[in-house]
């Protein structure tokens, strides 16, 4: 299976921050990777599909980018309904996900 | 608009079984490949179970650690899709969500499955 490696774990930050968050695959997924944002007692929400493509509906301030093994999520300008957990995924073989960062109020 | 619901959730003694049951609207479910996902608490997500469309001929694939457990169906008349869990064991303990297509594009709010005497 391909391991997914997604730091930090934790990220405090302010509304208005730029924020990034990493994920790092074992072996190279070709791009097969998604963001998700998940918020306590909801289903996760696709932001990204296959590296740098914006979901329909999903802000502008979300972009994705990468390649090979490294992958980036970044939120340009943090806003006060963006503070969740984040976490990505890999479909280029056997599903697997990253360990999931948590996005919290400094 | 997509809609995905899991029930059939609950408390199960270890050595039982469970199905749930994941009910969707909103989209052409005979075109789809459906999964199962769990989410131990405190732990990270663990893909279950794929089930094909007709065009694949249905076909169902788990992963490795519950292979011989676990049984994924679907009924396209009704646009659901099923998880049979058997022998659960306290590790099954997890909410267990029901996402759309390979690249899991939509997910439902997930159940909650546990495992305890």
């Amino acid at each position: 299976d391909i391991q997914m490696t997604q730091s930090p774990s934790l990220l405090s930050a302010s509304v208005g921050d730029r924020v990034t968050i990493n994920c790092k695959a074992s072996q190279n997924i070709n791009k097969y990777l998604n963001w998700y944002q998940q918020k306590l007692g909801e289903a996760p929400k696709l932001l990204i599909y296959n590296t740098n493509n914006l979901q329909t509906g999903i802000p502008s301030r979300f972009s994705g980018s990468g390649s090979g093994t490294d992958y980036t999520l970044t939120i340009s300008s943090l806003q006060p309904e963006d503070f969740g957990t984040y976490f990505c995924f890999q479909h280029n073989s056997w599903p697997t996900f990253g360990a999931g960062t948590k996005l919290e109020l400094k | 608009e997509v809609q995905i619901l899991e029930t059939g959730g609950g408390l199960v003694k270890p050595g039982g079984s469970l199905r749930l049951s994941c009910a969707t609207s909103g989209f052409n479910f005979n075109d789809y490949f459906m999964n199962w996902v769990r989410q131990a608490p405190g732990k990270g997500l663990e893909w279950v179970a794929q089930i094909r469309n007709k065009n694949y001929n249905y076909a169902t694939y788990y992963a490795e650690s519950l292979e011989g457990r676990v049984t994924i169906s679907r009924d396209d008349s009704k646009s659901s899709v099923y998880l049979q869990v058997s022998s659960l064991r306290a590790e099954d303990t997890a909410i267990y969500y029901c996402t759309r297509k390979g690249d899991f594009d939509y997910w439902g709010q997930g159940v909650m499955v546990t495992v305890s005497s």
